[in-house]
């Protein structure tokens, strides 16, 4: 069963805007990841947070973590074409740092 | 550095015909890992290695067989291949308890299709 949910399952908008994905989870965990897979390729990691942590930055990415509610939202700032992708959050249920347990995706789209 | 390979990129097997899907990958990764993506059903876990002689069943590890005899290799086969095991499939690595590093590093992936 999936552990992590992602919300909305598309999101268009146009370039420059910023774009936020949300993830819910079920089980509690040690942390959360996120993945970007474009078109027809594999998936690339892009930020971890882990359960102790509430905000996280890498360049145009903030990742936030709600335990209590078990959730976290990805937002990407001023989104370019290239960010046109399927984001996945990832959740390491069951104990394990290591199993991850995908959500389903969220398309996101960036008209230029 | 290739990263994590995958071989071969496209399939075409009849139901009941056999083939193995070879990953490698030479970031002396200890932990592999086989996934299938479905549309609409996100990236399910099939099977897993902890290490170099050692696998695990994942989320749907049925139909499916593993072998991680060299620790850069993780192989994967369908032993009768069955027209619901028509998918992408995904290799992956991550470093493991070397590094406590949760990262995983994923392959190109395999188009199957059985008919």
């Amino acid at each position: 069963s999936q552990q992590g949910e992602e919300d909305p399952q598309a999101l268009s908008i146009q370039e420059g805007e910023n774009a936020t994905m949300n993830c819910s989870y079920k089980t509690s965990i040690n942390n959360l990841q996120w993945y970007r897979q474009n078109s027809g390729r594999g998936l690339v990691h892009l930020i971890l947070i882990r359960s102790n942590e509430r905000e996280k930055h890498s360049g145009r990415l903030r990742v936030t973590l709600d335990t209590s509610k078990k959730s976290s939202s990805l937002l990407i700032t001023a989104s370019r074409a290239a960010d046109t992708a399927s984001y996945f959050c990832a959740t390491d249920a069951g104990g394990s740092n290591y199993k991850l347990t995908f959500g389903k995706g969220t398309l996101l789209t960036v008209n230029p | 550095n290739a990263g994590v390979t995958q071989t071969p990129k496209f399939r075409v097997l009849k139901t009941g015909q056999s083939m193995t899907l070879l990953c490698a990958q030479d970031m002396n990764h200890e932990y592999m890992y086989w996934y299938r993506q479905d549309p609409g059903m996100g990236l399910r876990l099939i099977h897993y290695s902890v290490g170099e002689g050692t696998t695990a069943k994942g989320e749907v590890p049925d139909g499916y067989n593993v072998s991680r005899l060299k620790k850069q290799n993780f192989l994967l086969g369908l032993e009768s291949a069955a027209p619901s095991q028509t998918s992408v499939y995904f290799c992956a690595s991550s470093y493991g308890t070397s590094r406590l590093s949760y990262e995983q590093y994923f392959g190109p992936g395999t188009r199957l299709t059985v008919t």
